[in-house]
């Protein structure tokens, strides 16, 4: 498999612009999560599907933020407008079930968003 | 307010000796810790794992201690070489609620 694909590797954009950032799980996972990681806060859960659900968006810090699961396979994370402090590497990472002991989360590569 | 932290932002080993990373927690509740490993230009990769019923796990190298009264979590690295060097978060779950929080990470070196 080659794991979870996210794209693009690097965004650099500026105020006010919209971003999209995507990502392909590992195929048969069914729990799909979005974080960020910043100097400042470490590497924060922005959100989580199941199923392709929304199961638990509160740390989606505000309402420029949405995030899309349409099928097992995509789910996008948007910003609208995005704003200099959004800036930070993202990263989706995907899980058969990471409530069970036995398994664990699978990171993707990370976005690195530069807003100017 | 975070729920796990690792207040070493930084750690500095010299190879061959042991390495110590510490996190502390502040949710009783927490049933399950694991240890992620992140190098630059990567996402993290899982490393090790306990489970709160425990309070030691081993795997080659690597020691994971629960101290549950001290709300204490500790990564043990021995002996430490260059290819650890990396940033090291700690997580923890809370699984009858499905929440995950992690902590915000110690960057090791380890020198030759």
């Amino acid at each position: 498999d080659a794991g979870v694909i996210q794209s693009p590797r690097h965004e650099v954009t500026e105020m006010g612009q919209e971003v999209t950032l995507r990502c392909k799980p590992i195929s048969g996972h069914d729990y799909l999560f979005w974080y960020r990681q910043t100097m400042m806060r470490g590497l924060e859960l922005l959100i989580y599907f199941n199923n392709n659900v929304p199961i638990d968006d509160s740390g989606m810090p505000e309402d420029r933020f949405s995030a899309k699961m349409p099928n097992a396979s995509f789910s996008t994370l948007k910003i609208q407008p995005s704003e200099p402090r959004d800036s930070a590497v993202y990263f989706c990472a995907s899980s058969v079930n990471p409530f069970n002991s036995m398994d664990t989360q699978y990171f993707g590569p990370g976005t690195r968003l530069t807003v100017l | 307010d975070q729920q796990v932290k690792q207040n070493s932002p930084s750690l500095s080993v010299q190879e061959g000796r042991i390495s110590i990373l510490n996190c502390d927690y502040t949710n009783s509740m927490f049933d399950y810790f694991l240890w992620y490993k992140k190098y630059p230009a990567e996402g993290p990769t899982f490393l090790i794992s306990i489970s709160s019923i425990k309070d030691k796990n081993e795997d080659g190298r690597f020691t994971v201690f629960l101290n549950k009264s001290a709300k204490h979590l500790s990564l043990h690295i021995v002996p430490s070489q260059p290819g650890d060097s990396a940033v090291y978060f700690c997580a923890a779950s809370l699984h009858n609620f499905n929440k995950f929080y992690f902590g915000s990470g110690t960057k090791l070196n380890v020198k030759p």
